[in-house]
């Protein structure tokens, strides 16, 4: 059982290049999010799915597409990368058919760097 | 519009100190309120949680107060050790909407020896 699992660890990307951080579960959770965390800002919400072929936007979309076609996997796409988007990435997993358990399980994190 | 303020930014306590984390929240709906820590290089983990029924909730040397009326909630860290270093985020979500935490800003903890 491994939890959340994301990759890369690391990435550097050149102004507008595109790149997908991968994200899976093996928990059969339901919901699935992407935050992003930057200095002074705590953990901002990006994207999130409540299920398959379910996904809805978070604070900070912009610049960033997801999809769900899974219950496993959650995947993040830079469609042209930024500078701005510099950021350690964060995905997590909640919920299960047992409602007392709302913790969310984080991955290690994407540490990506655009120049 | 931020939903969920957390202070301070930093705080700095010797070893067998009290550490004392504050949030507060707006939005009424919000009826679970978990705590995360996160060493550097990890992703945040679940430390504790409480939901409004409840004033205080304790675990160990960690201790969650809940004030409904205020809308506020503040995390309490007994004999604060070196090892307690760390950022602690504290979150709030509706449990009966999307699992989707909303997080405060979190507050880098260091606890000197």
């Amino acid at each position: 059982n491994a939890g959340v699992t994301q990759t890369p660890k690391f990435q550097v990307l050149k102004t507008g290049q595109s790149m997908t951080l991968q994200c899976a579960q093996d928990m059969n959770h339901e919901y699935m999010s992407w935050y992003r965390q930057d200095p002074g800002m705590g953990l901002r919400l990006i994207h999130y799915s409540v299920g398959a072929g379910i996904t809805d936007q978070g604070e900070v979309p912009n610049g960033y597409n997801v999809s769900r076609s899974t219950t496993e996997d959650f995947p993040l796409r830079l469609l042209s990368a930024a500078p701005s988007q510099t950021s350690v990435y964060f995905c997590a997993s909640s919920y299960s058919s047992h409602r007392e358990n709302t913790e969310a399980f984080f991955g290690q994190g994407t540490r990506l760097t655009v120049v | 519009q931020q939903q969920v303020k957390q202070s301070p930014q930093s705080l700095i306590v010797q070893k067998g100190g009290i550490s004392i984390i504050n949030c507060a929240y707006e939005n009424t709906a919000f009826d679970y309120f978990p705590w995360y820590q996160q060493f550097p290089g990890k992703g945040p983990a679940l430390l504790i949680a409480i939901r409004p029924d409840v004033s205080e909730k304790k675990e160990g040397r960690f201790t969650i107060s809940f004030n409904k009326s205020a809308k506020q909630f503040s995390l309490h860290i007994m004999d604060s050790q070196p090892g307690d270093s760390a950022t602690y985020f504290c979150a709030a979500m509706t449990s009966g909407g999307s699992y989707i935490p909303t997080f405060g800003r979190g507050t880098s903890l260091i606890v000197h020896p």
